[in-house]
């Protein structure tokens, strides 16, 4: 079982509609959590971190579920430039496991 | 305030040969990680080193591969004898201090290495 698991999708939407992405995680002890987003053939770039408290920034909402090791990102209003693969990371010790990624396109 | 610096940008190597992909981290950042990704597939962790110290390669093939992180100088992430499967992109990334402490990543362009 991988550590970190992601719908790869991919997610195809309408400008304008809501989309949500889910993402689990197999060990426990994570101690910090993340969603990145990846363009084609570029660096991953830190969209938001993601706390137990769930947090918003604009039309984006993080959530984290630690007794499920559930991880969830809504994108509201979506934009064409909102298309990209969406990384789920956790942290643990000395390094950060990344998910796969879920592709977004969104069209006009 | 330059961001995470990587060069080549594209390494074009046949089968054999050795691959040295360099990795400046941002200004003040002294933890650099290596992660390699493959086609539609996660980045997969390789090398996580401070200033003059491997801390943990777990993630890093037992032969062929090795890094460093010199006192002055970029951090070198060398491949020896280049086989076809060790085409990916490198990306490395530099943080303030460890990620255990909740540290955030910051990744610099990948190197595209394309083995003939």
């Amino acid at each position: 079982r991988k550590e970190v698991e992601q719908d790869p999708g991919p997610f195809n939407v309408p400008e304008g509609a809501t989309v949500a992405f889910n993402c689990t995680y197999s060990n426990s002890a994570s101690q910090s959590f993340f969603w990145y987003r990846q363009d084609c053939r570029k660096e991953p770039k830190l969209l938001m971190s993601v706390y137990s408290s769930g947090n918003e920034d604009g039309r984006f909402t993080a959530q984290l579920n630690r007794a499920s090791q559930y991880i969830s990102l809504l994108i509201r209003d979506s934009k064409l430039s909102d298309s990209a693969t969406y990384l789920c990371v956790v942290s643990r010790d000395n390094d950060m496991r990344f998910g796969a990624g879920t592709r977004l396109t969104v069209k006009p | 305030n330059a961001g995470v610096m990587q060069n080549p940008r594209h390494l074009v190597r046949r089968r054999g040969q050795e691959a040295r992909l360099r990795c400046s981290p941002m200004k003040g950042h002294s933890h650099v990680y290596w992660y390699r990704q493959l086609p539609e597939e996660g980045l997969k962790f390789m090398v996580y080193l401070q200033k003059e110290n491997i801390i943990d390669e777990s993630g890093m093939p037992k032969e062929r591969f090795s890094a460093e992180f010199p006192k002055e100088g970029p951090s070198i992430l060398r491949i020896q004898q280049v086989v076809r499967g060790d085409s990916a992109a490198y990306f490395c990334a530099s943080s303030p201090g460890q990620i255990k402490t909740g540290e955030k990543l910051f990744f610099g362009s990948g190197t595209q290495l394309s083995v003939l």
